[in-house]
């Protein structure tokens, strides 16, 4: 087992609105990766969280954003979509330098 | 910044036949080196890791991969392959040198066996 779980499993918006994308990492984990995965662009590095804080972001605007809780799971928010935001979200939690990751949510924006 | 190429984007192969996906990576001082399988319609799941120690990786399902530092390669190979080996296959490397352990990946390979 992955030992994270990721909410929802599918996620349809439009243009515009905002989308809000859960993970839960297994207790103990304080490590946090998020990933996007869009036709044609691959997977592409998101964000890093840990203890909290945001540790490390890729070449995303910042209209991605996240925050990560005293519980260590983790929230990814996508402001003001673009259709080209439609993607597989992956999220990944730490293991002893191994990263382990959840079943992803599939954003549609239309 | 780290690389990764696969250089195949699919790779077609009849049942029990033997396989190889490769994998390039750029040089860095130290790296972790992964592959991942992807099945349709859900997550990564690991297939081997190279951190340290023995080239020579073994993984689920029948999988082994060899780190070759002078090539900067991690190919992928299984003796005889099944029709549920079908999937996509995803080269990762994370330099471990560099706070956070960020993977960066290859392109994907199709492997699809065929009966």
């Amino acid at each position: 087992e992955a030992g994270v779980t990721q909410s929802p499993t599918h996620l349809i918006k439009t243009r515009g609105q905002q989308a809000t994308l859960r993970c839960s990492p297994i207790s103990g984990h304080t490590s946090v990766y998020w990933y996007q995965q869009a036709l044609g662009l691959g997977l592409q590095f998101l964000l890093w969280y840990d203890e909290g804080e945001e540790r490390n972001r890729g070449n995303f605007p910042p209209r991605f954003s996240g925050r990560q809780f005293p519980n260590y799971s983790s929230e990814l928010n996508v402001n003001a979509l673009e259709l080209e935001d439609s993607a597989l979200y992956l999220c990944a939690r730490l293991d002893r330098g191994t990263q382990f990751f959840g079943p992803g949510t599939r954003l549609t924006v239309l | 910044a780290q690389s990764v190429t696969q250089l195949d984007s699919q790779v077609p192969v009849f049942e029990e036949a033997p396989v190889e996906l490769r994998c390039n990576y750029s040089s860095s001082v130290s790296v972790y080196l992964f592959w991942y399988v992807q099945y349709p319609n859900q997550g990564l799941q690991l297939l081997l890791k190279y951190l340290s120690g023995s080239t020579l990786v073994k993984g689920i399902n029948g999988f082994e991969a060899e780190f070759n530092k002078s090539q900067t390669s991690f190919h992928l190979r299984k003796p005889s392959v099944h029709i549920s080996d079908t999937a996509e296959y995803f080269c990762a490397v994370s330099d471990s040198a560099e706070y956070g352990n960020k993977l960066v990946f290859g392109a994907g390979t199709i492997l699809r066996v065929k009966s």
